[in-house]
């Protein structure tokens, strides 16, 4: 089975540029998480997308982040225009139907994004 | 206040020595509880689910206080292979999201 991927790896832009991260979850998992952790900091919450639909999207810092999950299948991150304080490692993550914590959450490799 | 709190280390240790690690939660409506384990820029892995009546699986031991909002992990005999950061996560009721803590770093040496 492949695990969740994401795209790219490594991405290194300038304050005010437009960045978009890609997640391509476990086939057949309608959860669909984005977290993201910067330097120093804990990994947080930012948005959870059952199938095509957002769920929860609590954890968004402001406006110029948006996702979107088309289909239901793989989902994008936007962020634009970015600002220094957007650096970090934005992991997605990925769980069949059903609660968080009755099934496994599968995370992806991550993004690590830096703005200069 | 953090809502997860973990001592982030460094921890040091030689090889085939015991350590614990804690963790304290502030929401008292959490229910589910995990550690999960994170090597150096690698993405977090589920080690163990944790539970009130305490929980094993081979050289590592996690326990529930639910009273006292504690978590705690224990690994004997330590291998190299252990070194890596541990996170205390919770997930409070009701919700569908992990509240991670920043993490406790462990270094096995030889």
């Amino acid at each position: 089975e492949a695990g969740v991927t994401q795209f790219p790896s490594h991405s290194v832009i300038e304050k005010g540029q437009t960045v978009t991260l890609r997640c391509d979850p476990i086939s057949g998992h309608d959860n669909l998480y984005w977290y993201r952790r910067v330097m120093g900091k804990e990994i947080k919450f930012l948005l959870h997308f059952v199938k095509e639909s957002k769920q929860d999207e609590s954890g968004m810092p402001n406006n110029r982040f948006l996702a979107e999950r088309t289909g239901g299948t793989y989902s994008t991150l936007k962020v634009q225009p970015a600002e220094l304080e957007d650096s970090g490692v934005y992991f997605c993550a990925s769980s069949q139907a059903g609660q968080l914590g009755d099934s496994p959450l599968h995370f992806g490799n991550g993004t690590r994004l830096t703005v200069t | 206040r953090k809502e997860v709190e973990q001592d982030p280390g460094p921890f040091n240790v030689p090889e085939g020595a015991t350590v614990a690690f804690n963790c304290t939660y502030s929401n008292s409506a959490s229910q589910s509880f995990f550690w999960y384990r994170q090597d150096c820029r690698k993405e977090p892995k589920l080690l163990m689910s944790v539970y009130s009546s305490g929980n094993e699986d081979g050289r590592f031991t996690a326990q529930l206080n639910r009273a006292s909002q504690y978590i705690s992990l224990l690994i004997r005999d330590s291998k190299l292979s252990d070194s890596a950061t541990y996170l205390c996560v919770v997930i409070r009721q009701g919700a569908q999201k992990l509240v991670f803590g920043q993490g406790t770093r462990l270094t096995i040496n030889p």
